[in-house]
C-alpha cells in the first residue's frame, strides 16, 4: 500500500520563485489536508478538502495555494516564495473523523 | 475553537521508567483525541485514538492513554520506557474531522 505519497523530498527555492508540492493518496479517503511543521509550533493547518473540488482554508493559509480536482490528489502550491515559507510541510489524508494518515513529509528551504 | 495543549516540550525518562506525557485540550463539543509518534525524519504515525467509546484507550508499542473530561485531559503513559521510544509525541484533537488541532509536541529522551 502506496498510503499517502508526497513530493519532492527536498526543495531550495530562491526567494519569489513558485513551485507546488505533489500530494497523492490511494485510499479513497474524501479529506485531504496540509500542514506545515516548525520547531516549537507543532503542526499547523494551511488547507483542507473535504472532497473533489471542495477546499478550505486553515489556520496558517496566506502565501498559499490549493485545489482539489480529483480524490485522489491534493497539491500545494506557493506563489511567490519567501523565507518565511522555509518549514517541513506534511500532507494527510482521512477518512470522516478517523485517525489521519501522513505522508513522509517536503522539506522546504527558501533563500 | 479547539485547541491543545502539551505541558513540557522535553522529557527524559530512564530506561524502564514510567512514560508520563500529557496533554489538555479545549473543545465546545465531544472531540476525538489522538496520539502521534514522529521518529527523526519521518512523518506522523498513529498511536492511539478516542472516540467516545471505553475512556482508557490502548495503542500500539504498549502506550495507552485515558480520557478524563472532567479534567479535559487525554495523558499518554506506558508503563516501562525502552529506548526505541525516543521519538516526538504529538496530541491531536477534532471534532468535526475537518480540521484537526495540534499541540507543540513533546520529545521524549529515554537514557540508558
Amino acid at each position: 500500500n502506496a498510503g499517502v505519497t508526497q513530493t519532492p523530498k527536498f526543495q531550495v527555492l530562491k526567494t519569489g520563485q513558485s513551485m507546488t508540492l505533489q500530494c497523492a493518496q490511494d485510499m479513497n479517503h474524501e479529506y485531504m489536508s496540509w500542514y506545515r511543521q516548525d520547531p516549537g509550533m507543532g503542526l499547523r493547518l494551511i488547507h483542507y478538502s473535504v472532497g473533489a473540488g471542495i477546499t478550505d482554508q486553515g489556520e496558517v493559509p496566506n502565501g498559499y495555494n490549493v485545489s482539489r480536482s480529483t480524490t485522489e490528489d491534493f497539491p500545494l502550491r506557493l506563489l511567490s516564495a519567501a523565507p518565511s515559507q522555509t518549514s517541513v510541510y506534511f500532507c494527510a489524508s482521512s477518512f470522516r473523523s478517523e485517525s489521519l494518515h501522513f505522508g513522509n513529509g517536503t522539506r522546504l528551504t527558501v533563500t | 475553537a479547539q485547541s491543545v495543549t502539551q505541558l513540557g516540550s522535553h522529557v527524559s525518562v530512564s530506561e524502564g521508567a514510567l512514560v508520563l506525557l500529557r496533554c489538555n485540550y479545549s473543545s465546545s463539543v465531544p472531540p476525538y483525541l489522538f496520539w502521534y509518534v514522529q521518529y527523526p525524519n519521518q512523518g506522523l504515525q498513529l498511536l492511539l485514538k478516542y472516540t467516545s467509546a471505553a475512556t482508557l484507550v490502548k495503542g500500539i508499542n504498549g502506550f495507552e492513554a485515558e480520557f478524563k473530561k472532567s479534567e479535559t485531559s487525554f495523558h499518554l503513559t506506558k508503563p516501562s520506557a525502552h529506548m526505541s521510544d525516543a521519538a516526538e509525541y504529538f496530541c491531536a484533537v477534532t471534532s468535526t474531522g475537518n480540521q484537526f488541532y495540534f499541540g507543540t509536541g513533546t520529545s521524549l529522551t529515554v537514557i540508558p
